[in-house]
């Protein structure tokens, strides 16, 4: 099992609607939680943090994170073609050696139509 | 302000030459990173640097050399470039209080022929 997972995607949806953007982790005491942007030929962008359980919003941008399930998405309301992008999930793993290491997923790509 | 730079922006090289990529961040962070992103695996983590000399191994380390003698310096090295090595580097660096928050350079986009 990948240490944190997400749908490859594309995701596709119409202009002014909400994208939802999912990833799994399976590391159950992972504490630290974000989103990263990363737009085509680009690097990536943090947009997003989440630390505890439940909802954090943040403009037209809310993540949600569920520790019990090992779940966190997240939501981009009024989706604008400007949107369109690889969402990249990352997750704080603690080793052994105490250091903390951010895992990436490999990424969800939006694609927003006018 | 630049933040964080990363140099050269493109490069192509042949198997077995040495490489070296440049970072450079004008925060003062004291953590600093290197990753490779290739298609189906994303980012990968190859080296770090939680302050001046002190560097240690992420997930990848294998062919790369790194050094860090000043804070905002954070050079990769491949000694011996191989076609597996062909991929986009970026480096990371972040604050000791906020070290989870990754400010990413714009990328180096190696291709080893």
């Amino acid at each position: 099992q990948k240490e944190v997972e997400q749908n490859s995607g594309p995701l596709s949806v119409p202009e002014g609607a909400i994208a939802s953007l999912n990833c799994t982790y399976s590391d159950r005491v992972s504490q630290s939680f974000f989103w990263y942007r990363q737009y085509s030929g680009k690097s990536p962008e943090l947009i997003m943090s989440i630390y505890s359980n439940g909802d954090k919003e943040d403009g037209r941008f809310t993540a949600q994170l569920n520790k019990a399930s090992q779940y966190v998405s997240l939501l981009i309301r009024d989706s604008q073609p400007s949107d369109s992008a690889t969402y990249l999930c990352a997750v704080i793993l603690v080793l052994n050696t105490g250091f903390q290491k951010l895992v990436f997923g490999t990424g969800t790509r939006l694609l927003v139509s006018p | 302000d630049a933040g964080i730079t990363q140099s050269p922006r493109y490069k192509i090289t042949e198997t077995g030459r040495q490489v070296t990529l440049m970072c450079h961040q004008t925060w003062s962070h004291s953590y600093m990173f290197w990753y490779r992103q290739d298609l189906g695996h994303g980012l990968r983590l190859i080296y770090y640097s939680a302050a001046a000399d002190i560097t240690d191994k992420g997930e990848v380390p294998d062919g790369y050399v790194v050094s860090r003698s000043k804070t905002e310096n954070f050079p990769l090295t491949l000694e011996s470039a191989t076609r597996s090595q062909t991929s986009v580097y970026f480096c990371a660096s972040s604050d000791t209080n906020s070290y989870n928050e990754q400010f990413f350079g714009p990328g180096t986009r190696l291709t080893v022929l």
